[in-house]
């Protein structure tokens, strides 16, 4: 069975950096798109960002890119997202998430716990 | 990237059917089949209920089925039941290839 865990997160002030990772296992991770996606207090999913299966494709949402980077690594079966640049508005938990098929344009059939990032001002 | 327009909030009693719509536009719903919907309860992870349009994950029940026509697609639950009761997401590709989520949508079984 898929398992996706998320570790990294923490309380950070303003303006920090911050490295979430991902681990994962039960399924063959280099065959996969991986995601992130965060929710805010109060607030609907938001998308942050994706890789392709061999890392040749990354795209980020306009609210992070410049700030944050998306990687993986397919010898240890892990996801990472490095943000720079923190700000308060990024408070959230954040979630990585694997499609549903091996690309990256479909649905996410198995995600994290989550990880909680607090931005502090 | 605005955000697919979803309605706040829908409700309807056990054994009825709703609707939850999501509109985007034609640089996401309009143009691509890759619209997924979700379910969400505080403190879970989100459930994938919906892939490209109309696809069901195994293991999700027959009575939730996609669909979508120009810009909006739609999420249909027939069947009401009281664990249905949760958030509802859409999310859809764009044309910039990224991806946009929905508002949300609270569904309130009565």
């Amino acid at each position: 069975q898929a398992l996706l865990v998320e570790s990294g997160g923490g309380v950070v002030q303003a303006g920090r950096s911050l490295r979430l990772s991902c681990a994962a296992s039960g399924f063959t991770f280099r065959s996969y798109g991986m995601h992130w996606v965060r929710q805010g207090p109060g607030k609907g999913l938001e998308w942050v960002a994706v890789i392709s299966y061999d890392g040749s494709k990354i795209y980020y949402a306009d609210s992070v890119k410049g700030r944050f980077s998306i990687s993986r690594d397919n010898s240890q079966n892990t996801l990472h997202l490095q943000m720079n640049s923190l700000r308060a508005e990024d408070t959230a938990l954040y979630y990585c998430a694997r499609g549903v098929t091996p690309g990256i344009y479909s649905g996410y059939d198995t995600w994290g716990q989550g990880t909680l990032v607090t931005v502090s001002s | 990237q605005s955000a697919l327009t979803q309605p706040a909030s829908v409700s309807g009693s056990p054994g009825q059917s709703i609707t939850i719509s999501c509109t985007g536009t034609s640089s996401d719903v309009g143009t691509y089949d890759y619209v997924s919907w979700y379910q969400h309860h505080p403190g879970k992870a989100p459930k994938l209920l919906i892939y490209d349009v109309t696809n069901r994950p195994s293991g999700v029940s027959s009575r939730l089925s996609g669909s979508k026509s120009g810009n909006t697609a739609s999420l249909t639950i027939s069947g009401l039941q009281a664990e249905d009761e949760a958030h509802y997401y859409c999310s859809s590709y764009t044309s910039s290839g990224t991806v946009v989520f929905g508002g949300g949508t609270k569904l309130t079984v009565l």
